[in-house]
């Protein structure tokens, strides 16, 4: 079946501006990550949901950062008033539950460029 | 709070030869261990993991690792590389319920 999907695969913006990152999960998958990586450094991990709910998004970095996931299968990370230091991949994994056993499969990533 | 420290940020290696990665982690509790493969400009792929029972677990590609507790350290080996394994390799930590912690991640270069 069709993996974790992201859109845009990149995305350039200006400082300041408003964007929005889409990821569609594997069906039926109820946990969802999102991770950042910056050039040259591991994921980090930023937000996750069980569900519609976000269960652990103390990896927001400020408050600029939002993520919602409404009805509990897509989700967008929005971030306002960019700034250059959020250009990073943004990748999305999702996994059956957010249990031990259950693998993260991941997106190929958004690459966002904040000039 | 958990953290991953992968020792080597660059491995070169000839073809055919044995390597090592090795990625010691920090948890005052029970983790999960994760090895995963990022290919040039493709997602991240997960290699193996460790869950609980041996301590020698083996992924795809030929890759095993070795979980040590007493050494808090989860190296990833391949006796023979091949010029395809040249990649970024991230070693993570889990706990139930939690998200992936990586490391920084190591880049090997295999070369003919």
């Amino acid at each position: 079946g069709a993996g974790v999907s992201q859109t845009p695969s990149n995305k350039v913006t200006e400082k300041g501006k408003y964007v929005e990152l889409r990821c569609d999960p594997i069906s039926g998958h109820t946990a969802l990550y999102w991770y950042r990586q910056s050039l040259g450094q591991g994921p980090e991990f930023l937000i996750y949901f069980q569900g519609t709910g976000a269960a652990d998004d103390s990896g927001l970095p400020n408050d600029r950062f939002f993520a919602v996931r409404p009805e509990g299968s897509v989700s967008t990370l929005k971030i306002q008033r960019t700034e250059r230091g959020d250009s990073a991949v943004y990748l999305c994994a999702s996994s059956w539950t957010s249990g031990k056993n259950n693998e993260q499969f991941f997106g190929p990533g958004t690459r966002l460029t904040v000039l | 709070a958990q953290s991953v420290t992968q020792l080597d940020s660059q491995v070169p290696v000839f073809e055919e030869a044995p390597v090592e990665l090795r990625c010691n982690y920090s948890s005052s509790v029970s983790v999960y261990l994760f090895w995963y493969v990022q290919y040039p400009n493709q997602g991240l792929q997960l290699l193996l993991k460790y869950l609980s029972g041996s301590t020698l677990v083996k992924g795809i590609n030929g890759f095993e690792a070795e979980f040590n507790k007493s050494q808090t350290s989860f190296h990833l080996r391949k006796p023979s590389v091949h010029i395809s394994d040249t990649a970024e390799y991230f070693c993570a930590v889990k706990q139930a319920g939690t998200a992936l912690i990586f490391g920084k991640g190591t880049t090997l270069s295999v070369s003919s």
